[in-house]
């Protein structure tokens, strides 16, 4: 069965900064890889997505992911992180259909001043 | 922008009781889904919903749920008789397109609590 594992459950960092979330998944055949945010009080925003092709994928907010097949992971990053990125974040994957998918149990970014 | 609307945020049951959750999807999408995320755990899918019918559902998913499309706007979850373990965030998602292409949209989630 598939599985997406976030290894940090909480993260701090400075504002202006760089970011790193760790995601791993695993999972037979190609995944269909995706990181969400959630706001406080805000439904899950899709943030960026990879499906096949160039394995750095741009998102929104300034966030990329990078798809490392040997390395089974899809980590998030921002070069510098503002106050406003404080929220939780979460890997998901998919085998195909988009309805079916697999979450990490998320890691919640906090931003000091 | 069109969004994923959820109602109510908060509910607290007792245990024992009937729930309904509900959700308005954005007015295009045909998928809808249901997913729940219990406190200090994973998110998980609970169950797809497309032309009136399931599409797909998860284990958790058993005969005490149930989901409907009762008008052209409104996409509920009921919980015939809610149990303590049933306390979870609860989000309603929304899609236009099933498969590879599509994007699921989800609204700010439900936070039920069964005492």
């Amino acid at each position: 069965a598939q599985s997406v594992t976030q290894p940090d459950i909480h993260i701090t960092v400075s504002e202006g900064a760089s970011l790193e979330l760790r995601c791993n998944y695993s999972y037979g055949a190609t995944p269909y890889l995706f990181w969400y945010v959630q706001s406080p009080g805000q439904g899950l925003q899709l943030l960026l997505k990879y499906f096949s092709g160039d394995t750095l994928v741009q998102g929104i907010k300034g966030f990329e992911a990078e798809f490392k097949r040997s390395q089974s992971s899809f980590n998030l990053r921002k070069p510098s992180v503002h106050w406003s990125d404080a929220a939780e974040y979460f890997c998901a994957v998919t085998t195909g259909t988009a309805s079916k998918l697999t979450f990490g149990t998320g890691t919640r970014l906090q931003v000091t001043l | 922008e069109p969004e994923v609307t959820q109602t109510p945020s908060h509910q607290v049951t007792q245990m024992g009781q009937e729930v309904i959750l509900r959700c308005v999807p954005i007015s295009n999408h045909l998928y809808f889904y249901w997913y729940r995320q219990i406190l200090g755990q994973k998110v998980e899918f609970l169950v797809s919903f497309y032309n009136n019918e399931i599409s797909e559902k998860s284990e958790i998913f058993d005969d005490q749920f149930s989901v409907e499309r009762p008008d052209g706007s409104n996409f509920t979850l009921k919980i015939r008789s809610t149990k303590l373990e049933d306390s979870a965030m609860y989000f309603c998602a929304s899609s236009e397109f099933a498969g590879l292409i599509t994007e699921a949209f989800f609204g700010q989630g439900t936070r039920l609590t069964v005492v």
